[in-house]
């Protein structure tokens, strides 16, 4: 069958980096996708990674291992506002979108 | 401001009762999507549609129903058949299907709290 893991919860303190791991197994692949949801909100689009290494947008980064089916989200510099769900999404053979649960990143000051 | 709306916030059923969820988008979107959130799970496919009058089913559509007979509207009946429709619901749209990372890519709205009394 086709699964997501990814850490349940996570905490980091303000200012800080930190790492957030997502493995995958699906039929296929066209690409992975992180999304940032606060609580009782909408996911909003971070990221998307098909090809192998390490994708920089700001603070935030996300890198892609097709070899090894796992990809991670790294976060820098950490600010209080960033306590949220992070969700981790694969794109299957059939372009269906595959999801994780999400991991619940809490910042402490 | 571009984006996709959902209607109502928060809604509130009595058992036995069909209800429907709205989801406007005006991106120009083609394909929309309907998932289901449930606490310590990922989102669960209800429905999705990759052009106007034609949607197909996904993971969980039991109980469900969609109709797209417009490119902007794509309203989810949730029906007395589905057995435990407590959950938050969120609606998607991305530009095509299949067509590639940046036209995948899936925009949501902000969602619809429905609790079955």
């Amino acid at each position: 069958g086709q699964n997501i893991d990814q850490p349940t919860e996570m905490t980091a303190t303000e200012g800080a980096i930190v790492q957030i791991n997502c493995t995958y197994q699906t039929s296929g692949f066209n690409g992975l996708f992180w999304y940032q949801q606060h609580a009782g909100e909408a996911p909003t689009f971070l990221s998307y990674n098909v090809l192998d290494g390490l994708e920089e947008k700001g603070r935030f980064s996300s890198f892609l291992s097709r070899s090894k089916g796992y990809s991670y989200l790294l976060l820098k510099e950490l600010q209080m506002k960033d306590s949220a769900s992070y969700l981790c999404a694969a794109l299957d053979s059939n372009y269906q979108l595959i999801w994780g649960a999400g991991t619940k990143l809490i910042i402490k000051p | 401001d571009g984006g996709i709306t959902q209607s109502p916030k928060y809604l509130f059923r009595k058992e036995g009762q069909n209800v429907t969820l709205s989801c406007e988008q005006n991106l120009n979107h083609d394909a929309m999507y309907w998932y289901r959130q449930d606490p310590g799970q990922g989102l669960r496919l209800i429905y999705y549609s990759q052009i106007v009058n034609d949607f197909q089913k996904g993971d969980i559509a039991e109980g469900y129903s969609v109709s797209r007979e417009k490119k902007e509207s794509f309203p989810l009946t949730v029906t007395s058949a589905q057995k435990n429709p407590t959950a938050f619901y969120l609606c998607a749209s991305s530009m095509a299907y299949h067509g590639g990372p940046s036209t995948d890519t899936q925009y949501f709205g902000p969602g619809t709290r429905l609790t079955v009394l």
